[in-house]
């Protein structure tokens, strides 16, 4: 069946460093991928999305790019900010239905 | 306001109670979901449906029920509720396939329940 398996967490990075949590997927077909980011004491919220191989997806300077290859989709910013300190999920969706989740990967940043 | 309002959004029973728990949402939307999130778990669905008349189970459906009373209302019911209920419950919302890829989710502010 499909599945998701990003990197586990907790990952702690001083203010303006790089950032990547990978991310790889099991899939028949062309799912849709997506980030989501669940900040303290609130619900998901999307944060990008790519929906065919090649696509990257971008937003808060944060970007992803669906690898079908590697079966991949690992998030990455240049620099990131204390406000950036929370949970990331991956997820991928096919053909319409419900998301399925990686476990989640905590970020926390200092200043 | 918020797009997808779920309520109660903390609620701590006792085990054996029935508990519900609701969601609207004024997005319009076809689909709506249920999920539940506990620690290193991530999140897993519980049921879905794509319209009034259609639900369907998702991965962990024993122990709960849904219904779907209109377009814009989800509710999930624990019949009688048990300790290793205790969790999270997001809901969540998205459009009817209008075409590739119109699947993105959007998600309501969460209900974390305790059941003792």
């Amino acid at each position: 069946g499909n599945s998701v398996t990003q990197m586990e967490g907790p990952v702690t990075l001083s203010e303006e460093a790089f950032l990547t949590i990978n991310c790889t997927y099991t899939a028949t077909g062309y799912p849709s991928l997506f980030w989501y980011v669940q900040y303290p004491g609130e619900g998901l919220q999307l944060l990008l999305k790519a929906t065919k191989a090649d696509d990257k997806g971008s937003n808060k300077g944060f970007e992803a790019t669906y690898r079908k290859e590697t079966t991949s989709f690992h998030l990455e910013k240049g620099s990131v900010q204390v406000s950036d300190s929370a949970v990331y999920f991956c997820a991928l969706s096919q053909a319409g239905t419900a998301l399925i989740f990686g476990k989640g990967t905590t970020l926390s940043v200092s200043s | 306001d918020a797009d997808v309002t779920q309520t109660p959004r903390n609620r701590i029973t006792k085990t054996g109670k029935r508990i519900m728990l609701e969601c609207s949402q004024t997005k319009g939307h076809d689909r709506m979901y249920w999920y539940r999130q506990d620690p290193g778990l991530g999140l897993r669905l519980i049921y879905y449906s794509f319209d009034v008349k259609d639900i369907n189970k998702g991965e962990i459906s024993d122990g709960y029920s849904v219904s779907r009373q209109a377009q814009a209302k989800f509710s999930l019911s624990l019949e009688s509720a048990i300790p290793n209920q205790t969790a999270l419950y997001f809901c969540a919302t998205s459009d009817r396939d209008r075409g590739p890829r119109t699947d993105t989710q959007y998600f309501g502010p969460g209900t974390r329940l305790t059941v003792l």
